[in-house]
């Protein structure tokens, strides 16, 4: 079956420790990107990345990092959580011959 | 600096049909005009997406003027299970630069 998936899908964590999520997609897409959601906001890109090795700055960057070593993986890392990180985030693929995007099932993060 | 406007919020009834408009100016004439479907707890679904003129497939049709500065989400005959978010999406390609513009969702509530 054609997926998104991530993990943890809920995390409680403190401030400043270190947190990794995870996505992964299993359709060869080549465009990945997170997304944080927010009441009011709707969906913000925080990064994407075109290939393996390719990753660029969406609308809300900062505090977050990325990393593409493979095509099917596209981690989210916060290397110093802050409560303003508490929010939803999405993971999505697509393939660059098309526009529509897959969305992963969402991470439930709270930053105390 | 393109952006997508679309209402809040809208309400309806089952079995009417529902229109959901989306503003999007400074489009390029090769940029495709998306919509997403959202339910709580879950990530973005796609709905239909188009070019110019009109799209149908068996959920939704999409209706695009000439000039591409808005669309219009219909959804015939509407029942309690279409109670949702509805996000636009409008993807530009500018310089060879890749840019996803999201609206920020409007919330669609059925009532019986």
């Amino acid at each position: 079956e054609a997926q998104v998936t991530q993990n943890p899908r809920y995390l409680i964590t403190v401030t400043g420790k270190k947190l990794t999520v995870t996505c992964s997609q299993n359709m060869n897409h080549e465009y990945m990107s997170w997304y944080r959601q927010d009441p009011g906001l709707g969906l913000r890109q925080i990064y994407y990345s075109m290939n393996v090795e390719v990753t660029d700055k969406g609308d809300v960057p900062e505090g977050y990092k990325v990393s593409r070593k493979e095509k099917r993986n596209f981690p989210l890392i916060l290397e110093s959580p802050s409560p303003n990180q508490t929010s939803l985030y999405f993971c999505a693929s697509r393939d660059l011959a098309a526009d529509t995007q897959y969305f992963g099932p969402g991470t439930r993060l709270t930053v105390l | 600096l393109a952006k997508t406007t679309q209402p809040i919020s809208m309400d309806s009834y089952e079995g009417q049909e529902v229109n959901i408009t989306c503003s999007h100016n400074n489009i390029a004439t090769n940029d495709y005009i998306t919509w997403y479907q959202q339910f709580p707890s879950q990530g973005p679904r796609f709905i239909i997406q188009g070019y110019k003129t009109k799209v149908t497939n068996e959920v939704a049709s999409l209706f695009i003027p000439a000039d591409r500065k808005s669309s219009t989400l219909s959804l015939p005959r509407v029942s309690l299970s279409d109670t949702a978010v509805y996000y636009c999406l409008v993807a530009l390609t500018l310089d060879s630069n890749y840019q996803l513009i999201w609206g920020a969702g409007t919330k669609l509530i059925i009532k019986p």
